[in-house]
């Protein structure tokens, strides 16, 4: 019952840009709440990526990038790397939503 | 560094309890909302609750209210999820996480799986 969506899964080679979609609606990202990506590798858990829309936390390469615009949001990686396989989950805040905080259907990244 | 450690977990039977447990360190822990999320096999991530500071203010999602309850206890820096009334549908890893603030958990907890099943 997820109120974002996202493609189920993104491949590409390595070396390569891949994009990853996050589209919500007007009670959430297009009522101006940011998003936040976190990257989930095999068996682990979620980890923070971008938050406030832009942002990278210490540490992450800034291979990772975000942006907003209107009701969506993408996360962009270039120059895909082997160790960028993992799942990754867009996440905001929907004023219609019990607790508030929501997360999107989740993309698989694959590279060839 | 900050750290939260989980615990608890398990099968259960339906309509049983279980209580998880996240032990936290390396920062205040009474100044920052805290949250659990859950993630059923194949699935992607689904918010639970959050409790903020003294844990007056609570909420949860639809899916679990009224049947999980969000606790914390500063003076042990332990966050817990007590679950009655579990459901076949609340099998899945349950994680704790840390509000940074602004609607951002930047960290988390290993995890705990729970297993609903008769």
């Amino acid at each position: 019952q997820s109120v974002l969506t996202q493609p189920p899964s993104v491949s590409g080679a390595p070396g390569q840009r891949v994009t990853i979609s996050c589209t919500g609606s007007g009670s959430n990202i297009g009522a101006g709440y940011e998003v936040n990506w976190y990257q989930q590798l095999p068996g682990t858990a979620p980890k923070l990526l971008i938050y406030g829309n832009t942002n990278r936390p210490s540490g992450v390469p800034d291979r990772f990038s975000g942006s907003k615009s209107g009701t969506s949001a993408s996360l962009a990686i270039t120059g895909l790397q082997a160790e960028d396989e993992a799942e990754y989950h867009c996440q905001s805040y929907d004023s219609t939503m019990s607790g508030s905080y929501v997360f999107g259907t989740g993309t698989t990244v694959t590279v060839l | 560094q900050v750290q939260l450690v989980q615990s608890g977990g398990g099968v259960v039977q339906p309509g049983r309890s279980l209580r998880l447990s996240c032990l936290a360190s390396g920062f205040n822990f009474g100044s920052k909302g805290m949250h659990w999320v859950r993630q059923a096999p194949g699935k992607g991530l689904e918010w639970v609750a959050v409790i903020w500071y003294e844990g007056i203010n609570i909420d949860y999602a639809d899916s679990v209210k009224g049947r999980f309850t969000v606790s914390r206890d500063n003076s042990k820096n332990t966050l817990y999820l007590h679950m009655n009334s579990l459901r076949v549908e609340d099998s899945a890893m349950y994680f704790c996480a840390r509000d940074k603030g602004d609607q951002v958990l930047d960290y988390w907890g290993q995890g705990t799986l729970v297993t609903v099943s008769s």
